[in-house]
């Protein structure tokens, strides 16, 4: 049972454009939803988070909206940038429990 | 400050044996959960562990165990190991307290079983 679902296993985004990263989720009891990047050989590492009675949150570059009747959520980049190349995984929180998605590879070229 | 460090990074075992993972939090986290990446799976929870007690548990079999001592450190047991158990092991700390989002990861182990 995939709680947290990404769809696209990949995105291809030329540099200085918006990239956008979707999720859709099935559990309504998620407090919080959370984006992760993660290089290659490293851990992921944490981007930005969402309050589940939020619809948008923003910081510098990146924004999360938050679509509840939907049950979707989304990451917008913008400006991309080559150093964004990487693999994002969302994730919801319920009770300290993190259910993730299987990821999307971003690949911003020149 | 230092942030959460597992070892071994490489590991490789063989069917049928057992593995123990190590992963120690930043300071000051009192919760520390353990994840498997492997190839279109993405990052599944284990399980998760706070003040020495498992509160939350994935759906894993009982092969796999987990513990936490009292200095926070938590060790990952994977017994009987099986081809499939091929994957990363991450674990990730947090305060682990209510409302808090934030979870800090490993580099973790890469675990081969031949």
């Amino acid at each position: 049972d995939q709680q947290v679902k990404q769809n696209s296993p990949s995105l291809s985004v030329q540099e200085g454009r918006i990239s956008i990263l979707n999720c859709d989720y099935t559990n309504s009891m998620f407090d919080y939803f959370l984006w992760y990047k993660k290089y290659p050989a490293e851990g992921p590492t944490f981007l930005i988070s969402i309050s589940s009675i939020k619809d948008k949150n923003e910081d510098g570059r990146f924004t999360v909206f938050l679509n509840k009747s939907a049950k979707h959520l989304s990451l917008h980049i913008v400006p991309s940038q080559p150093g964004d190349s990487a693999v994002y995984f969302c994730a919801g929180l319920n009770t300290d429990k993190l259910i993730f998605g299987t990821g999307t590879r971003l690949q911003v070229f020149p | 400050k230092a942030g959460v460090t597992q070892t071994p990074r490489y590991l490789i075992k063989t069917r049928g044996q057992q593995v123990t993972l190590s992963c120690s939090p930043i300071s000051g986290h009192r919760s520390v959960s353990w994840y498997q990446q492997t190839p279109g799976q993405g990052l599944q929870f284990l399980f998760e562990y706070f003040s020495e007690t498992q509160r939350n548990k994935g759906n894993f079999p009982g092969r796999f165990s987990g513990r936490q001592f009292s200095n926070s450190r938590s060790e990952m047991n994977v017994s009987t190991l099986e081809l499939g158990d091929s994957a990363l092991y991450l674990c990730a700390s947090s305060y682990g307290g209510t409302g808090n989002t934030e979870a800090f990861f490993g580099q973790g182990t890469r675990l081969t079983v031949v």
